[in-house]
């Protein structure tokens, strides 16, 4: 099974409009945590926001936010008042495992190819 | 703050050569991953290094390994390279790594190594 599934390869969104791209994930860990990534078309990797598995309130960084649902093993990332600079692949990744055991890893899924038109 | 640094940007290889990517992190931090991105497989953790020892391993051949010295500057090499080997490699810094709490998961990333096996 898909360790982080992201259902939207590609997604087009009015600028201004807010836009929601979505990622499940799968563990048996009890301690995990959840990141978003940017990649713009020069390559390199922007952090955007973190959610540790126990934190009670969903993580927020200016016009991100991450709708972490527990339960349905979701972690959303949502973009308000989209800007044309978030024309970028957006990847949502988990970090899972136990450092005495070696086994820390972070998993990425395919990522979404988000445009916005102005 | 200097941002993390891979050198070079850029390299061509052919197959059965082995070749040696360098990353230098963001000053102060201690932690050092490195992955490889490629169209079909997406992003893959190889490995991460902190204060020198290798920390965690994702699911690599032992073609693939790495070091990180006392100034936490990492080194990654690739033993006979194969045509799969091409790929942009990333790496990426952070205070404590995987296994750190709060804004110390927040990972920097370079702006990579673009590895192409002829």
């Amino acid at each position: 099974a898909q360790k982080i599934t992201q259902t939207q390869p590609g997604m087009f969104v009015q600028e201004k409009e807010a836009v929601t791209l979505d990622c499940t994930y799968d563990t048996s860990d009890p301690s995990y945590g959840l990141f978003w990534y940017k990649q713009p078309s020069s390559g390199e990797m922007i952090f955007l926001i973190y959610q540790g598995s126990y934190d009670q309130q969903n993580a927020t960084e200016g016009r991100y936010s991450l709708n972490f649902q527990k339960a349905r093993k979701s972690a959303n990332l949502v973009i308000s008042a989209s800007q044309l600079g978030d024309s970028a692949m957006y990847f949502c990744a988990m970090r899972e495992g136990n450092i005495n055991f070696g086994n820390e890893k972070l998993t990425f899924g395919t990522g979404t190819r988000l445009t916005i038109i102005p | 703050k200097a941002g993390v640094t891979q050198t070079p940007r850029y390299l061509i290889k052919t197959r059965g050569q082995q070749v040696t990517l360098s990353c230098s992190p963001i000053s102060g931090h201690r932690s050092v991953s490195w992955y490889q991105q490629t169209p079909g497989q997406g992003l893959q953790f190889l490995f991460e290094y902190f204060s020198e020892t290798q920390r965690n391993k994702g699911n690599f051949p032992g073609r693939f390994s790495g070091r990180q010295f006392s100034n936490s500057r990492s080194e990654m090499n690739v033993s006979t390279l194969e045509l799969g080997d091409s790929a942009l490699y990333l790496c990426a810094s952070s205070s404590a790594g995987l296994a750190g709490v709060g804004s110390s998961y927040e990972q920097y990333f370079g702006p990579g190594t673009r590895l192409t096996v002829t």
